[in-house]
């Protein structure tokens, strides 16, 4: 069974401009998580989704956007890029929300 | 405010012996815990899991504790091994919200062969 796909794998971007990242969860997982890690944080929840539905939400601003669709996959979206959006971005999926979660390899943001 | 924390960001142990990875917590809503193994350039990979309505639970080598009165738990690894080494997290839940856990910022085990 393929693990979790993340695209793509390195991102460079500069302050003010935006970001797509996209994530595809093993298949048969309907619940998909975003989270963001920082140098020397742990890993910090942004959203999940269950079945097309924004079904939690993290302390983040409104620049931090998702959706998922009809097979799951999930697309997560950063507006007016900042220096501190730098991070790896996660993505992990589990079947439903009450297993252990699946990540992908995360998508490296630079934003200079 | 941290609700879960790993206090010690390294541990180094030789090979053979024990290592001992510890986690506190503050939200006592939290009933499900969990452990991921981080190797660099790759995403965490579950390893072991409890609910509060046990202390203990082993798999193979890896038995974690949960002390629910300390908000405390552990995980243990014996005899530990050179591919051992790597970031440990630790993530907690509330329940049925498994899929928005809150993690700690990790402990990097390195074991000496």
């Amino acid at each position: 069974k393929a693990g979790v796909t993340q695209t793509p794998r390195y991102l460079i971007k500069t302050r003010g401009q935006q970001v797509t990242l996209s994530c595809s969860p093993i298949s048969g997982h309907r619940s998909v998580s975003w989270y963001q890690q920082t140098p020397g944080q742990g890993l910090q929840f942004l959203f999940e989704y269950f079945s097309e539905t924004q079904r939690n939400k993290g302390n983040f601003p409104g620049r931090f956007s998702g959706r998922q669709f009809s097979n799951s996959r999930s697309e997560m979206n950063v507006s007016t890029l900042e220096l501190g959006d730098s991070a790896l971005y996660l993505c992990a999926s589990s079947v439903n929300s009450y297993n252990e979660q699946f990540f992908g390899p995360g998508t490296r943001l630079t934003v200079l | 405010d941290q609700q879960v924390k790993q206090n010690s960001p390294s541990l180094s142990v030789q090979e053979g012996r024990i290592s001992i990875l510890n986690c506190d917590y503050t939200n006592s809503m939290f009933d499900y815990f969990l452990w991921y193994k981080k190797y660099p350039a790759e995403g965490p990979t579950f390893l072991i899991s409890i609910s509060s309505i046990k202390d203990k639970n082993e798999d193979g080598r890896f038995t974690v504790f949960l002390n629910k009165s300390a908000k405390h738990l552990s995980l243990h690894i014996v005899p530990s091994q050179p591919g051992d080494s790597a970031v440990y997290f630790c993530a907690a839940s509330e329940g049925t919200n498994a899929g928005k856990s809150t993690f700690g910022d990790g402990t990097t085990l390195t074991v000496k062969p």
